[in-house]
């Protein structure tokens, strides 16, 4: 099977823009979650998405939103970009939300820049 | 709440030797715990993980941890160390509290030196 694949894998933006990020999960995987690391703040939750809903959101401010498909690809975006915005963001799919031993399993990340 | 600390930021250890990489846990409830690899400019890729049953886990790439309920601890281990094991190494527990997410610690840098 592939793996999680996530475009694009590198973007500069400068402040005030916005930008969408792409995840697509292991095929049968059904919940994806994204996660940003910064050298500051390591790995910290964004969300998680099971059957279109969001089920769970971190600790980020409203301009961080994200979706999910009928086909369990999911798309992040950040509006208003800030120069703290800056960050690995990855993004992890496991067969179904709520299973306490479901394994994530992570893409490369989307490493966002901006200036 | 759910929470791991990795206490060392990097560990040295020279080829051919034993590694241990430390990791405690505090969880409210059963603790589901998780290892997971990171090599530079990539993603996070999973080692081995804990449950229940037999408290030593064997995973990927001859790496082993050793769940001690007693000291909360998850720490991950390999006899025999190589140069490309070189990397950074996060401990993770899974929060069920409020829904589901993963709280990662702070990860642990490996230098293995030929």
């Amino acid at each position: 099977k592939a793996g999680v694949t996530q475009t694009p894998r590198y973007l500069i933006k400068t402040r005030g823009q916005q930008v969408t990020l792409s995840c697509s999960p292991i095929s049968g995987h059904r919940s994806v979650s994204w996660y940003q690391q910064t050298p500051g703040q390591g790995l910290q939750f964004l969300f998680e998405y099971f059957s279109e809903t969001q089920r769970n959101k971190g600790n980020f401010p409203g301009r961080f939103s994200g979706r999910q498909f009928s086909n369990s690809r999911s798309e992040m975006n950040v509006s208003t970009l800030e120069l703290g915005d800056s960050a690995l963001y990855l993004c992890a799919s496991s067969l179904e939300a709520g299973g306490a031993a479901d394994t994530q399993y992570f893409g490369p990340g989307t490493r966002l820049t901006v200036l | 709440a759910q929470s791991v600390a990795q206490p060392e930021d990097q560990v040295n250890v020279a080829e051919g030797n034993p590694l241990t990489v430390k990791c405690t846990y505090s969880v409210s409830g059963n603790p589901y715990l998780f290892w997971y690899v990171q090599y530079p400019n990539r993603g996070l890729q999973f080692l081995l993980k804990y449950i229940t049953g037999d408290n030593l886990v064997k995973g990927s790439y001859g790496f082993e941890a050793e769940f001690n309920k007693s000291q909360t601890s998850f720490h991950l281990k390999k006899p025999s160390a190589l140069v490309s094991d070189s990397a950074l190494y996060f401990c993770a527990v899974r929060d069920m509290t409020g829904g589901f997410k993963t709280i990662f610690g702070a990860g642990t840098r490996l230098f293995v030196k030929a």
